[in-house]
């Protein structure tokens, strides 16, 4: 199975500082990738697919890159309304369909 | 809108079933695949099952295989997952979510979760 592994799992930044997330598959996986973001108690979104598609919505701060087994996901400019844990999945094959362990992201 | 709503969840004895349920609508349901994930308590997302369009493709996470099985009702818009010889390790918020994109699909849209417990 294709294990998919976030890091940092936790971060603190300020408002404003842009932040940086990495996911990396441990085979290639092209860009069948998707990121997804919950807020405490809430239910997951979608943020990211096919690894740079930003979703219809989604602020423009968010952005998404990648290929193959290397992947990340940028907030350019931290807001306090993006507290959350972040988590990516990859999609190109299942089973399993696997998800990242998340990265909980707070403001310092 | 695009709306999708678990049911059936509870409290139930290790060993027993349930059978939860995902209503669907604003949308055609049979042009999708779906698939269950669950968050067990203060931890991450589990992907569980998936089952394509038609219902002719069917997989299952190796934590559930032989205990879950994942079905679907194109005709009443709803998909299903029934859960046997469940286990403590099986409480969670289960959701349904919407499939689409290439090969197997992100999920673009998220039911709010119906809880399992599995405790006696």
């Amino acid at each position: 199975d294709i294990q998919m592994t976030q890091s940092p799992s936790s971060l603190s930044a300020s408002v404003g500082d842009r932040v940086t997330i990495t996911c990396r598959a441990s085979q290639g996986i092209s860009s069948y990738l998707a990121w997804y973001q919950q807020k405490p108690g809430k239910v997951p979104k979608l943020l990211i697919y096919a690894a740079s598609t930003l979703q219809s919505g989604v602020p423009s701060r968010f952005s998404g890159s990648g290929s193959g087994t290397d992947f990340t996901l940028t907030i350019s400019s931290l807001q306090p309304e993006d507290v959350a844990t972040y988590y990516c999945q990859k999609y190109n094959s299942a089973p399993p369909l696997t998800f990242g362990g998340g990265t909980k992201v707070e403001i310092k | 809108e695009v709306q999708l709503v678990e049911s059936g969840g509870g409290l139930v004895q290790p060993g027993g079933s349930l059978r939860l349920s995902c209503a669907a609508s604003g949308f055609t349901s049979s042009s999708y695949s779906m698939n269950w994930v669950r968050q067990a308590p203060g931890k991450g997302l589990e992907w569980v099952s998936y089952i394509s369009s038609s219902g002719s493709i069917i997989d299952y996470a190796d934590s559930v295989e032989g205990r879950f099985t994942i079905s679907r009702d194109n005709a009443k818009n709803s998909l299903y997952l029934q859960m046997n010889s469940l286990r403590a390790e099986d409480t969670a918020v289960y959701y349904c979510a919407r499939l689409r994109g290439f090969s197997y699909g992100y999920a673009d849209y998220w039911g709010q979760g119906t809880l399992v417990t599995v405790s006696s």
